[in-house]
């Protein structure tokens, strides 16, 4: 069974280009999260998909936006980046995702370390 | 708004010791999950355990332990028998349940644990 992937592993951007992070969940999950983690500090919920929708969204502005593909693959998508960006992005995937239903354990990939100059 | 305390930042055992690495957390509702992460230095966050706000018994994996006490809002780790390859960032986290569907996890900065031969 295949974990969770992510690519690349790192990037460097200049201040106000854009980015893009990919991740592929682990087979039979169809739910994906994003997270930020800076140096030092635990990891910042962004946002989650499932089946292709946003199910919940952290508190990060409208630059950070994501896609979910009928593969349950994800892409997280930062334009005008800011040296605050800078950060290890990490992707987790879980089995389910249902309004109603009872939490499940989400899985990590290795995550994106993104530099901003 | 739901909060994750840990409260040590950083803890130097030599080999062979145990050690508790301590975890508060806040919540206002009643149905929610507790999660502990390990963070090796390759970044990947690897699942520990998980628990529901329902099961207060305490769980024995190996050498690990956790011990949650509802009463006191806290889930203590516990490595009995430190070894070296223990040494990395462990992370308490926080997921409400709920019907929002939302699965975000909350999680705490963090305890570094470096384990000296």
């Amino acid at each position: 069974e295949t974990g969770v992937t992510q690519s690349p592993t790192h990037l460097i951007k200049t201040r106000g280009q854009q980015v893009t992070l990919r991740c592929s969940s682990q087979s039979g999950h169809n739910t994906v999260s994003w997270y930020q983690q800076a140096l030092g500090q635990g990891p910042q919920f962004i946002f989650q998909y499932y089946r292709e929708e946003e199910n919940g969204r952290g508190n990060f502005p409208p630059r950070f936006s994501g896609l979910q593909f009928p593969n349950y693959s994800s892409e997280l998508n930062v334009n005008a980046l800011e040296l605050d960006d800078s950060a290890l992005y990490l992707c987790a995937s879980s089995p389910s995702g249902r309004l109603g239903g009872s939490t499940d354990t989400q899985y990590f990939g290795p995550g994106t370390r993104l530099t901003v100059l | 708004a739901q909060k994750v305390t840990q409260a040590q930042t950083e803890i130097s055992v030599v080999e062979k010791e145990d050690v508790t690495l301590d975890c508060v957390y806040e919540t206002r509702d009643t149905t929610y999950y507790l999660f502990w992460y390990k963070q090796p230095p390759s970044g990947e966050l690897v699942f520990l355990i998980r628990r529901n706000s329902f099961d207060e018994q305490n769980e024995i994996s190996g050498r690990y332990s956790w011990n949650f006490q509802k009463s006191t809002s806290s889930f203590n780790f516990t490595i009995t028998a430190s070894q070296v390859v223990d040494s990395a960032v462990y992370f308490c986290a926080l997921s409400e349940g709920g019907y929002t569907g939302r699965r975000a996890l909350t999680f705490g900065s963090g305890t570094r644990l470096q384990v000296q031969p």
